[in-house]
């Protein structure tokens, strides 16, 4: 199984601050890797596939980067509505797995 | 609009049997693959299991394998996961997900809004 490990554990920074977050995978993976956001009380919702393609819809705010084992999810300038939990995930092997998560809380 | 509805949670006791549903609506249900992934209280995602467009191939997480079984009926657009011999562990909201891409590339977009197993006695 693949281990995805996501680090921090916990972020605090402000509005318009850029947030880096950062997910390593035990053996590498291509750029199988997608992440998601998930805020309180709702179901995640995707926002970068395959490293580096924003969902539709999704802000340029938002870039994801990285292959192998090494990825990278970059939110350039915080908004209000960005504070809330990441996720990445795997499509690599099976099983998928998902890293422990983020969470870009508000400093 | 792609819409999905999951039902069949609740309150079962250890050992007990539960089977959860997703309707599927706005997309050619058969196209696409399909997964369930769970959230326990307060915890992570877990990816649970996943079905291709055909049903022809499934797959499990080793935590459920053996004991949860997933299946599609693409006449009626509705995606099953049926859980049997339940734990405490598997006590999570369930979620229902449709992938991505018609080529089963099993990124998950969009999610339902997920029901609610409780495994306790």
């Amino acid at each position: 199984e693949i281990v995805l490990t996501q680090s921090p554990a916990t972020l605090s920074l402000s509005p318009g601050e850029r947030a880096t977050l950062s997910c390593r995978a035990s053996q590498s993976i291509s750029n199988y890797l997608a992440w998601y956001q998930q805020k309180p009380g709702q179901a995640p919702s995707l926002l970068i596939y395959d490293a580096s393609n924003r969902a539709t819809g999704i802000p340029a705010r938002f870039s994801g980067s990285g292959s192998g084992t090494d990825f990278t999810l970059t939110i350039s300038s915080l908004e209000p509505e960005d504070f809330a939990v990441y996720y990445c995930q795997q499509r690599s092997n099976w099983p998928l797995t998902f890293g422990g998560g983020t969470k870009v809380e508000i400093k | 609009e792609v819409q999905l509805l999951e039902s069949g949670g609740g309150l079962v006791q250890p050992g007990g049997s539960l089977r959860l549903s997703c309707a599927a609506s706005g997309f050619t249900f058969s196209n696409y693959a399909m997964g369930w992934v769970r959230q326990a209280p307060g915890k992570g995602l877990e990816w649970v299991s996943g079905i291709s467009g055909s049903a022809s191939s499934t797959y499990y997480a080793d935590s459920v394998k053996g004991r949860f079984t997933i299946s599609r009926d693409n006449s009626k657009n509705t995606l099953y996961l049926q859980m049997n011999s339940l734990r405490a562990e598997d006590t999570a909201v369930y979620y229902c997900a449709k992938d991505l891409s018609v080529n089963s590339w099993y990124w998950f977009d969009p999610w339902g809004q997920g029901t609610l197993v409780t495994v306790s006695s």
